[in-house]
């Protein structure tokens, strides 16, 4: 069964802080994707990765397709990064995503 | 470029009545999905189509729920009758094909009473 664990559940940031949040996925994931959700507001994709890293503007993510682990990164840290990260992963056979519970990031000024 | 497009964005109907939201999703996307999310919750997957095509409605409660992409394009997903428990935001998807990025649409947020 394709599964994917994330942690933290909740994290509370001072701004200008890094930022790390952890996701492990099960055997048959071959894609991570990133997303993330303002409250009240729609998904919006960060990253879709399969190896490697990728950025864009503080956002890192990482994969570590061995240990089947994903990282995402905020450098600096700012208020209006406080928002619900979710990982999620796809299999290569089919394109449904599995999601993560999320992570409720909270960064304080 | 258009996102992709959901409309209404909110919907308060008495349990029992039917309910219905269009999506209209990025211009030249073959794959739609329908995802339930409720409160606190990541989303679940209830449809996926390829192109007019309904390739994985394993989790879609046929006995309420219904979907259709007629032509490929736009798709509209029903509850009827609506219960209490379907109160929830609905989210439509889309992307090139099932390998690809997915893009969001803002979701209908449904409230059953």
């Amino acid at each position: 069964k394709n599964e994917v664990e994330q942690s933290p559940q909740n994290l509370t940031a001072q701004e200008g802080e890094f930022i790390t949040i952890n996701c492990s996925y099960s055997v048959g994931i071959s894609a991570l994707h990133w997303l993330q959700q303002h409250p009240g507001g729609g998904i919006v994709s960060l990253f879709m990765l399969s190896s490697g890293k990728k950025k864009h503007g503080r956002l890192i993510a990482t994969i570590n397709i061995q240990e089947k682990h994903s990282s995402l990164h905020i450098t600096a840290s700012h208020p209006r990064d406080s928002a619900v990260y979710i990982c999620a992963g796809s299999g290569r056979s089919q394109g449904n995503l599995i999601f993560g519970k999320g992570t409720k990031l909270s960064v304080k000024p | 470029e258009a996102g992709v497009v959901q409309s209404p964005r909110y919907k308060i109907i008495e349990k029992k009545q039917p309910v219905a939201f269009w999506c209209n999703p990025i211009s030249g996307h073959n794959t739609l999905y329908w995802y339930l999310q409720n409160l606190g919750q990541g989303p679940e997957l209830l449809i996926r189509y390829e192109n007019e095509e309904a390739v994985d409605d394993s989790q879609l409660p046929k006995d309420r729920f219904s979907a259709e992409r007629l032509k490929g394009v736009d798709s509209t997903l029903k509850i009827q009758p609506a219960e209490l428990g379907d109160s929830a935001v609905y989210l439509c998807a889309s992307s090139l094909n099932k390998y690809n990025e997915q893009f969001f649409g803002p979701g209908t947020r449904l409230t059953v009473l």
